[in-house]
């Protein structure tokens, strides 16, 4: 079953604007990673955010955490056309200190 | 650094032939897991292997399914006999779990996998 499950499944805007991702997850974790995959590529990992943390910045990225609601959020700030990818949220399930369960992304593009 | 490589990166074969898919880690790194992607079913972990040792092979969906560590360094994926359900991307992961625990993952490429 899925752990993180993202929403949208698919966006599409223009460069410059931001374009923004949810995860909600269902049990508790330890943490939460974002993942980027090219079409025709393996995943990339983007940015963790642990449990006991509410905001991160990475460059364009920013990722909340709201264990209360069990979600998480990834904004990427000022769209590129090479931003176009799919993006993946994972999460640990519950106490399990390996086993990375993924969603099954969103799928950004973004149009020059 | 390389990073995780895996081959081939395509493959096309037919119902009951045998499929291998290999795996080489990043140096250093001590844990390795085998995911599947699908459009239905999104990235599935199949095995996790900790300093060459299978720790969790609950996902690998079938005695069909085998996954070996001969050395620190290398997988194999194994499917004997291949069917056109196993049709899919599978991409093997590493990480470097000494440094810390939950850390962040490396994927290989994927090999592209068609069973006709």
């Amino acid at each position: 079953s899925q752990q993180g499950e993202e929403d949208p499944q698919a966006l599409s805007i223009q460069e410059g604007e931001n374009a923004t991702m949810n995860c909600s997850y269902k049990t508790s974790i330890n943490n939460l990673q974002w993942y980027r995959q090219n079409s025709g590529r393996g995943l990339v990992h983007l940015i963790l955010i642990r449990s006991n943390e509410r905001e991160k910045h990475s460059g364009r990225l920013r990722v909340t955490l709201d264990t209360s609601k069990k979600s998480s959020s990834l904004l990427i700030t000022a769209s590129r056309a090479a931003d176009t990818a799919s993006y993946f949220c994972a999460t640990d399930a519950g106490g399990s200190n390996y086993k990375l369960t993924f969603g099954k992304g969103t799928l950004l593009t973004v149009n020059p | 650094d390389a990073g995780v490589i895996q081959s081939p990166r395509h493959e096309v074969t037919e119902m009951g032939q045998e499929v291998t898919l290999r795996c080489k880690l990043i140096s250093g790194h001590n844990s390795l897991f085998w995911y599947r992607q699908t459009m239905m079913r999104g990235l599935e972990l199949l095995i996790y292997f900790n300093n060459n040792v299978p720790i969790d092979d609950s996902g690998m969906p079938e005695d069909r399914f085998s996954a070996k560590m001969p050395n620190a360094s290398f997988s194999t994926l194994k499917i004997q006999p291949s069917e056109p359900r196993d049709s899919a991307v599978y991409f093997c992961a590493s990480r470097d779990r000494v440094r810390a625990l939950n850390e962040k993952l490396f994927f290989g490429s994927g090999t592209q996998l068609s069973v006709l």
